[in-house]
């Protein structure tokens, strides 16, 4: 199985902050990682696939990078509405695994 | 508008079973691949199985492999997961998921979510 790796576990952050969330898998995965935000008692929402590529309706301060082992999730400017726990899942290989999740809260 | 409504939750006693249903709407059902994905209280997300659109082809996490059973009718839109054997540790929030493919296979993505249901292993 593919091992994925966030960092940080959690991050206090202010309205405004520029937000850089990372993701580390085990094995190359060919940029088949996806990001997902999950706010409490909610179903996961989809935020970025094929590592870079912003999903309808997502707004355009969410963006993604990185290839092989290596992504980067980035908040340009964080907005009340965007403190929540975030998720990053390799879909390369069966099972599909998901990091363990980066909580960003309210400074 | 995709929506994707779990129902079948409960408490349940370690060794019983519990069949979870996901009533499917807003896309062609049968064109596109399915998932379960649970939530432990508290913990991370973690992929459970998967079915093909047509039902042909199915994949199970080693954890749940042998005691849990995906299908799905396509002529009502719903999903199911049959739990048998169930054990403390299958406590969590079960989600049923869309995938972007008919098929289950590397870059088969999970698009859309329901809203989950609980499901409680305890004695």
């Amino acid at each position: 199985d593919i091992q994925m790796t966030q960092s940080p576990s959690s991050l206090s952050a202010s309205v405004g902050d520029r937000v850089t969330i990372t993701c580390r898998a085990s094995q190359g995965i060919s940029n088949s990682l996806a990001w997902y935000q999950q706010k409490p008692g909610k179903a996961p929402k989809l935020l970025l696939y094929a590592a870079s590529r912003l999903e309808s309706g997502v707004p355009s301060r969410f963006s993604g990078s990185g290839s092989g082992t290596d992504y980067t999730l980035t908040i340009s400017s964080l907005q009340p509405e965007d403190f929540a726990t975030y998720y990053c899942q390799q879909y390369y290989s069966t099972p599909q695994t998901f990091g363990q999740g980066t909580k960003v809260e309210i400074k | 508008e995709v929506q994707l409504v779990e129902s079948g939750g409960g408490l349940v006693q370690p060794g019983g079973s519990l069949r979870l249903s996901c009533a499917a709407s807003g896309f062609t059902f049968s064109s596109y691949a399915m998932s379960w994905v649970r939530q432990a209280p508290g913990k991370g997300l973690e992929w459970v199985s998967a079915i093909s659109g047509s039902g042909g082809s199915t994949y199970y996490a080693d954890s749940v492999k042998g005691r849990f059973t995906i299908s799905r009718d396509n002529s009502k839109n719903t999903l199911y997961l049959q739990m048998n054997s169930l054990r403390a540790e299958d406590t969590a929030v079960y989600y049923c998921a869309k995938t972007n493919r008919w098929a289950w296979s590397g870059k088969t993505l999970i698009d859309y979510w329901g809203q989950g249901t609980l499901v409680t292993v305890s004695s």
